[in-house]
């Protein structure tokens, strides 16, 4: 059964602190994405990532940066929290399909508050 | 400005009934479809998908139609079911790899029994 894990369920910080979300895919995927989900607005791509040490900005990448040091691990750093990011953070894992198109396969999502 | 929109935020169906979703984009180039379903607490999951060379795609109880001349696409659920109730997401994508999809702000359907 393939599976996308994030570290927290729920999140809670204070405005300015350093936030670390994680990822880890069990599915050799090489595409790992970061969305937020919001009323009214959908999924909306912060960051994602086709290989190790790559990543591409989505969206909404402000505010936001990412690391992609394994594989199966992608993480998605706040470096000062504001209120405004709060929100709930999915990630998601697709394999490179070289041509044809992939579903993506999400992870539960992390709540996060920022107060 | 959404380029994926989904005009109904919320839809009531009795169980058994058909539900109808429907979507909207602006992009022509996009030329990939998939609808999501979404449970409270929960991840999306992949509910099925349509590329642009065809108009109608058949899994089951769900059929998604696509009308590309009226950008438009729509999710079929025949006979809906109470555990059909969740959030209904399209998503469209336009790059040769299938890495960018772009989502629609989705649908909460209630079936109700």
């Amino acid at each position: 059964d393939v599976k996308v894990t994030q570290s927290s369920r729920y999140l809670v910080k204070r405005t300015g602190e350093k936030v670390f979300l994680e990822c880890v895919q069990d599915m050799d995927h090489e595409n790992m994405f970061w969305y937020r989900q919001d009323p009214g607005l959908g999924l909306r791509l912060i960051y994602f990532s086709y290989d190790v040490k790559m990543k591409e900005k989505g969206d909404i990448p402000e505010g936001y940066s990412v690391s992609r040091e394994k594989k199966e691990r992608f993480s998605l750093i706040l470096e000062s929290a504001s209120t405004n990011q709060t929100s709930m953070y999915l990630c998601a894992s697709s394999p490179l399909s070289g041509g044809a198109y992939n579903e993506q396969f999400f992870g539960p999502g992390t709540r996060l508050t920022v107060l | 400005d959404q380029q994926v929109k989904q005009n109904s935020p919320s839809l009531s169906v009795q169980e058994g009934r058909i539900s109808i979703l429907n979507c909207d984009y602006t992009n022509s180039m996009f030329d990939y479809f998939l609808w999501y379903k979404k449970y409270p607490a929960e991840g999306p999951t992949f509910l099925i998908s349509i590329s642009s060379i065809k108009d109608k795609n058949e899994d089951g109880r769900f059929t998604v139609f696509l009308n590309k001349s009226a950008k438009h696409l729509s999710l079929h659920i025949v006979p809906s079911q109470p555990g059909d109730s969740a959030v209904y997401f399209c998503a469209a994508s336009m790059d040769n790899y299938g890495q960018n999809f772009v989502f629609g702000p989705g649908t909460r359907l209630s079936v109700l029994p």
